[in-house]
């Protein structure tokens, strides 16, 4: 089983609201990211969760709060977003987080701040 | 800046008909070279991937190029069919710097 879940599969949100996302994997991995894609846009690195420790936050706003619970688990908390945070929101596994590891994709969390 | 520049933005091919995507890259400490495919309301997903000690690899009808003093890598697919019509990215790195895609139509 190669599958990431993630959901929502879409959720909209206001600027004041508090919402999470979700990841989930059960291939052992021990490595977890979250990425942004906007439209037409390759994905861009957020955060990196290396054996449950965040070992990677690419200058992420405050506003985006990565928590892993577990092995398995991986959660983006949103809180008081702009407009422009509007986009489709990645989760993917590795193994253990080593260079040239295949990463493993979720199909997404499509986001609209409105 | 590490960057990796991905031409063309877009392809249009016909079915049968050969796609070639093309990337090249500046760091010359990447070390490994994957193409992701991604479909509409998908994630990426991995296609093929190489190192830097071997010029070619292919698995089935793609092939990757790999040009180390060129600092290129490429992407062919042979026999493009409809069901190949999706957005590829190249990148480079361990921590996945990625062209900014292609997105390739397969004409029936």
């Amino acid at each position: 089983d190669t599958e990431v879940t993630q959901t929502p599969k879409h959720l909209v949100m206001g600027m004041t609201n508090k919402k999470s996302l979700k990841c989930e994997q059960h291939m052992g991995h021990r490595a977890m990211y979250w990425y942004k894609q906007k439209a037409k846009k390759p994905p861009e690195l957020m955060f990196v969760y290396s054996y449950e420790k965040l070992s990677i936050n690419e200058s992420v706003p405050s506003r985006f709060s990565p928590e892993c619970p577990n092995s398995s688990l991986l959660n983006l908390h949103l809180h008081a977003l702009q407009p422009e945070d509007s986009a489709l929101y990645l989760c993917a596994s590795s193994r253990m987080g080593l260079a040239k590891e295949t990463q493993y994709f979720g199909p997404g969390t499509r986001l609209l701040v409105l | 800046q590490q960057q990796v520049k991905q031409s063309p933005q877009s392809l249009i091919v016909q079915k049968g008909g050969i796609s070639i995507i093309n990337c090249a890259y500046e760091n010359t400490a990447f070390d490994y070279f994957p193409w992701y495919q991604q479909f509409p309301g998908k994630g990426p997903a991995l296609l093929i991937a190489i190192r830097p000690d071997v010029s070619e690899k292919k698995e089935g009808r793609f092939t990757i190029s790999f040009n180390k003093s060129a600092k290129q890598f490429s992407l062919h697919i042979m026999d493009s069919q409809p069901g190949d019509s999706a957005t590829y990215f190249c990148a480079a790195g361990s921590r996945l710097t990625f062209g900014e895609g292609t997105q390739l139509t397969v004409n029936p």
